[in-house]
């Protein structure tokens, strides 16, 4: 059972352009909502994450959008650059339990 | 990160052959997990534990088994390795009541199984 969905599966941006990955979930228990970058080669690493008492969290280029009621979030990259090539998953999880990860996004920023 | 070692990196071997996968820390977590990635797939949660004495199943257990030899090592083992297992398998530690419930993983092993 998926309960974390992403996409879209690949993305192909310009530089300088917006690039935006959505996510969907179905337990509405879950209250934190991360999402981790992985570069070829390593393993992944946490980017940004959100609770659901606020509605967008921003650091740097990157902000996570978050509608409660449509159960759906969504990360944006501003500014998308070569370096931010790589690929991204979100994730939820209800307190300290384990997460549920979506099926990631293969992000390709073109120079 | 160094702090989440994994052995070996890369691995082939032969359906039928039972395998070990290692991972220690250093981080001084109480908590380690083991997800394999697939395409498409992306990381799915094989095992877990949350302390020496704790191992949980995840979503995708059968056919893998660990063990808890101390806080800091947890090893995945293929009993009986089949091509479908073939996938890159991450380990990850966090730390209880931390505030971010983050996860810290390991470089990842690549295994194939012909």
């Amino acid at each position: 059972q998926q309960q974390v969905k992403q996409s879209p599966q690949s993305l192909i941006v310009q530089k300088g352009g917006i690039s935006i990955i959505n996510c969907a979930y179905e337990n509405t228990a879950f209250d934190y909502f991360p999402w981790y970058q992985q570069f070829p080669g390593k393993g992944p690493a946490l980017l940004i994450a959100i609770r659901p008492d606020v509605s967008e969290k921003k650091e740097g280029r990157f902000t996570i959008s978050f509608n409660k009621s449509a159960k759906q979030f969504s990360l944006h990259i501003m500014d998308s650059q070569p370096g931010d090539s790589a690929t991204y998953f979100c994730a939820a999880s209800q307190g300290a339990q384990k997460l549920v990860f979506g099926q990631g996004t293969r992000l390709t920023i073109n120079p | 990160d160094a702090d989440v070692t994994q052995t070996p990196r890369n691995r082939i071997t032969k359906t039928g052959k039972r395998i070990m996968l290692e991972c220690s820390q250093t981080k001084g977590h109480d908590r380690m997990y083991w997800y394999r990635q697939d395409p498409g797939l992306g990381l799915r949660l094989i095992y877990y534990s949350f302390d020496v004495k704790d191992i949980n199943k995840g979503e995708i257990s059968d056919g893998y088994s660990v063990s808890r030899q101390a806080q800091a090592k947890f090893s995945l083992s293929l009993e009986s390795a089949i091509p479908n297992q073939t996938a890159l398998y991450f380990c990850a530690t966090n730390q209880a009541g931390g505030a971010y419930n983050e996860q810290f993983f390991g470089p990842g092993t690549r295994l194939t199984v012909l």
